[in-house]
């Protein structure tokens, strides 16, 4: 079955406690993409990548670092979050433009 | 820069209703359309999608017209069915590398029986 798979789900933290977001896919998509989704602004894009070692930023990368050592992987990385980055996150990856794929979602709260 | 404007909701409805869930969009070129739906406790789905003017997307009963004139993307279903309540996402795309989708702030759609 295709799928993007995210884990955690769901995750409670502190602020300044490194974590990491993983995601996955088994479709062979070359894209990737992370989002991340709040009440009343729909899904703006944190980070994406076009293929192996190939990252650069979306509309709202601060606080967050991305890496895509293989193709099927591209985790997020929230080196010292913060209350602002409490959000709803999803990893989407795509074969052709504007047709995503996505996890379910990783809901986050910093604390 | 783009944008998405969609009609602000919940929306409620009985069932098998007409629905309407306006879009309208702002784009510096000649973008594609989308439309996506989020279940509860799920990843956005693409529904259906438009690529040019005067194309109509079409899936589960749902359609949407591109309509350069009026830069709108409205989606509309004849018959709605309770399974249908989600949120729904009206989103874009310019032909860029970066192959991002600006999304509209979602409708949400409640139908009941």
């Amino acid at each position: 079955e295709a799928q993007v798979t995210q884990n955690p789900r769901y995750l409670i933290t502190v602020t300044g406690k490194k974590l990491t977001v993983t995601c996955s896919q088994n479709m062979n998509h070359e894209y990737m993409s992370w989002y991340r989704q709040d009440p009343g602004l729909g899904l703006r894009q944190i980070y994406y990548s076009m293929n192996v070692e190939v990252t650069d930023k979306g509309d709202v990368p601060e606080g967050y670092k991305v890496s895509r050592k293989e193709k099927r992987n591209f985790p997020l990385i929230l080196e010292s979050p913060s209350p602002n980055q409490t959000s709803l996150y999803f990893c989407a990856s795509s074969l052709e433009a504007g047709e995503l794929f996505f996890g379910e979602g990783s809901r986050l709260t910093v604390l | 820069g783009d944008s998405v404007t969609q009609m602000e909701g919940p929306v409620t409805l009985s069932e098998e209703a007409f629905l309407t869930i306006n879009c309208t969009y702002t784009a510096t070129g000649y973008p594609s359309l989308f439309w996506y739906v989020q279940y509860p406790g799920e990843g956005l789905q693409l529904l259906l999608k438009a690529t040019k003017a005067d194309d109509k997307g079409s899936n589960k009963g749902f359609e949407a017209t591109y309509r350069k004139e009026t830069t709108s993307f409205h989606l509309e279903k004849g018959s709605v069915q309770v399974s249908d309540s989600a949120v729904y996402f009206c989103a874009l795309t310019e032909d860029t590398g970066r192959r991002a989708l600006t999304f509209g702030s979602g409708t949400r759609l409640q139908v009941q029986p």
